[in-house]
């Protein structure tokens, strides 16, 4: 399995922009998240999922649309990137019940908005 | 506020000795707790669960106290491989993981 991975791993943006991070895993699970990563801030989340066709924002969902067309990919769209966004992003899933078990997260993406 | 805090660190640690830490957290209705460890650049990865009860997994010892809402972890003999940053986790009302902003552990030879 290659569990949960994440593309790409940097990426370098101009300020209005748009871009989708991809994430996806092998692992069947159900609950995928993701979460941003800022210095003394740590992991906040930004959208999650339940299952395919489902999601709901987290704590930090403005700027940023998900959807959740298939149990494996749980891609992020950034729909006007601003410099505030520049951060490094995990995704992470999880199986069966959702946050109360393992998260496995992904690498992490590398985002930096000028 | 934020709702899960920890004391940043660093906790300069010599080798072999122990180190402990807390996280507090301020929802009294969370339900599941955790430790990750991150290493630097990298992705956090589970360490351990913390249950009721107090649980140890070889080195390292986690303990729940709900009456004054925090856990706490500790490593004793503390190897060169134990530096990371350690992020505390908790469910909120909704069941969502909350991450404190992590405590960093440096052990020196």
């Amino acid at each position: 399995n290659a569990g949960v991975t994440q593309t790409p791993k940097f990426q370098v943006l101009k300020t209005g922009q748009s871009m989708t991070l991809q994430c996806a895993q092998d692992m069947n699970h159900e609950y995928m998240s993701w979460y941003r990563q800022d210095p003394g801030m740590g992991l906040r989340l930004i959208h999650y999922s339940v299952g395919a066709g489902i999601t709901d924002q987290g704590e930090v969902p403005n700027g940023y649309n998900v959807s959740r067309s298939t149990t494996e990919d749980f891609p992020l769209r950034l729909l006007s990137a601003a410099p505030s966004q520049t951060s490094v992003y995990f995704c992470a899933s999880s199986h069966p019940s959702g946050f109360e078990e393992t998260q496995y997260f992904g690498p992490g993406t590398r985002l930096l908005v000028l | 506020r934020k709702e899960v805090e920890q004391d940043p660190g660093p906790f300069n640690v010599p080798e072999g000795a122990t180190v402990a830490f807390n996280c507090t957290y301020s929802n009294s209705a969370s339900q599941s707790f955790f430790w990750y460890r991150q290493d630097c650049r990298k992705e956090p990865k589970l360490l351990m669960s913390v249950y009721s009860s107090g649980n140890e997994d070889g080195r390292f010892t986690a303990q729940l106290n709900r009456a004054s809402q925090y856990i706490s972890l500790l490593i004793r003999d503390s190897k060169l491989s134990d530096s990371a940053t350690y992020l505390c986790g908790t469910t909120d009302s909704w069941g969502k993981l909350q991450f404190g902003a992590g405590t960093q552990v440096v052990v020196t030879p």
